[in-house]
């Protein structure tokens, strides 16, 4: 079955101008989380959604950064007023759940450049 | 919170020959998974191992296998037969056991870059 797709794939932007980033999860899975990896390094946590529940949005980094889901659908992750500092790869991963030996299937990340 | 360590930023080795990645993570929890993924350079993050903290066995993916050593909070990845696709970034990753306030976020180490030279 399909993966976890991103879009755009390769992003380019302004320093100033807002982005959004799309997220399209594995049909059926709950739990949606979205990363953001800086060149060279780990990935860190940034928002997670699951179902209908409020999300866990305690590792977005300023408040220049907001994500939505529908339901169990799409995700999009909106950066307003871009900094240089925001040029990374965003990496959108899904689940069965947040709990128990669930996997979480990685999409191909969508790699922001702030110029 | 919890971190994850992998103090080598790049690591080599022959094709055909055996290589060890260490990971070493803090944490106070004693229920947690553990996992290996590796990046190649397409981006598409790749799970290679998973380890339960609560299993004493040390997992094994045909040429992977683990090093779990929990009082000692360390997780090394070995690599057998090495082949010129197992050339990619592996990162070491936890992941709480129970969900809770962590909600199965993944927390990462900063990742090895692994050549392997033909």
């Amino acid at each position: 079955g399909a993966g976890v797709s991103q879009s755009p794939s390769n992003k380019v932007t302004e320093k100033g101008k807002d982005v959004e980033l799309r997220c399209d999860p594995i049909s059926g899975h709950t739990a949606l989380y979205w990363y953001r990896q800086r060149l060279g390094q780990g990935l860190e946590f940034l928002i997670y959604f699951q179902g209908n529940s409020a999300p866990d949005k305690s590792g977005l980094p300023s408040d220049r950064f907001s994500a939505e889901r529908t339901g169990e659908s799409v995700s999009t992750l909106t950066i307003q007023r871009t900094q240089q500092e925001d040029s990374a790869v965003y990496l959108c991963a899904s689940s069965e759940g947040p709990q128990g030996p669930y996997e979480q299937y990685f999409g191909p990340g969508t790699r922001l450049t702030v110029t | 919170a919890q971190t994850v360590t992998q103090s080598q930023p790049e690591m080599s080795v022959q094709e055909a020959e055996t290589v060890t990645l260490s990971c070493t993570y803090d944490t106070s929890e004693s229920d947690y998974y553990l996992f290996w993924y590796k990046q190649p350079p397409s981006r598409q993050m790749i799970l290679v191992i998973r380890q339960e903290a609560y299993k004493q066995q040390n997992a094994t993916e045909n040429r992977f296998s683990v090093n779990f050593q929990k009082a000692a909070k360390s997780f090394s990845l070995k690599i057998s037969d090495s082949q010129l696709g197992d050339a990619a970034m592996y990162f070491c990753a936890y992941r709480s056991y129970a969900g809770g306030t962590s909600y199965g976020k993944l927390t990462f180490g900063q990742g090895t870059i692994l050549t392997v030279h033909p």
